[in-house]
């Protein structure tokens, strides 16, 4: 099974700033990498896809890159709605399907 | 617009069972598969299987095999997951979510989630 690790586990930015999250695989899974967004009492949101795609209606301060086992999302400029719970999943390795633990993403 | 609606809340005794719908539309019910995801407290999003909405095979995760059961009403566009001999380790909330492809993820729709409690 593919190990997902997101670093840090929280991260404190003031509203305007930008902000670099990270997911680490265990083992290559190659771009079969997606990020999802979060937010309380709701299902997670896809926001890329394919290490750097941006899935429909994504503002285009998300961005997305890596392969292989270091990925990167960045949001830049932060707006109030983007302070959320942020998911890494791989889905090059299966079953099963493997997410990472989460990155907090709050307001500073 | 794709939506997937599932049904309510649940309150289960261990070692019971429970069924959870999530009823689709907005695509062609037959041409994808339906996937579940559970979200324990306080911990990471986790994969349990799918479901081919065409031909009824499936397939799940090694960890939930032989419990957990996915079938699929095709004349109502519904899937359901059971799943039993419940623990209280099963406490989570329950996520039906469709890739934007055929099968694998990304999950581009997700429904809206059901909570599933565990308690003597």
């Amino acid at each position: 099974e593919v190990v997902m690790t997101q670093s840090p586990a929280i991260l404190s930015v003031s509203p305007g700033e930008g902000a670099t999250l990270s997911c680490r695989a265990s083992q290559s899974v190659s771009s079969n990498l997606a990020w999802y967004q979060q937010k309380p009492g709701q299902a997670p949101r896809l926001l890329i896809y394919g290490a750097s795609t941006r899935a429909t209606g994504v503002p285009v301060r998300f961005s997305g890159s890596g392969s292989g086992t270091e990925f990167t999302l960045t949001i830049s400029s932060l707006q109030s709605e983007d302070f959320a719970v942020y998911y890494c999943q791989q889905y090059d390795n299966w079953p099963p399907y493997t997410f990472g633990q989460g990155t907090k993403l709050e307001i500073k | 617009q794709v939506q997937l609606v599932q049904s309510g809340a649940e309150v289960k005794k261990p070692g019971a069972s429970v069924k959870v719908s999530c009823k689709a539309s907005g695509y062609i019910f037959t041409s994808y598969v339906i996937h579940w995801v559970r979200q324990a407290p306080g911990q990471r999003l986790e994969w349990l299987g799918w479901i081919n909405c065409g031909n009824s095979n499936t397939k799940y995760s090694q960890k939930f095999q032989g419990r957990v059961a996915m079938i699929r009403d095709a004349s109502a566009t519904t899937v359901y997951m059971e799943l039993s001999s419940l623990r209280s380790e099963d406490t989570a909330v329950y996520y039906c979510a469709k890739s934007l492809q055929w099968l694998h993820p990304p999950f581009g729709s997700w429904g809206q989630g059901t909570l599933v409690t565990v308690s003597s």
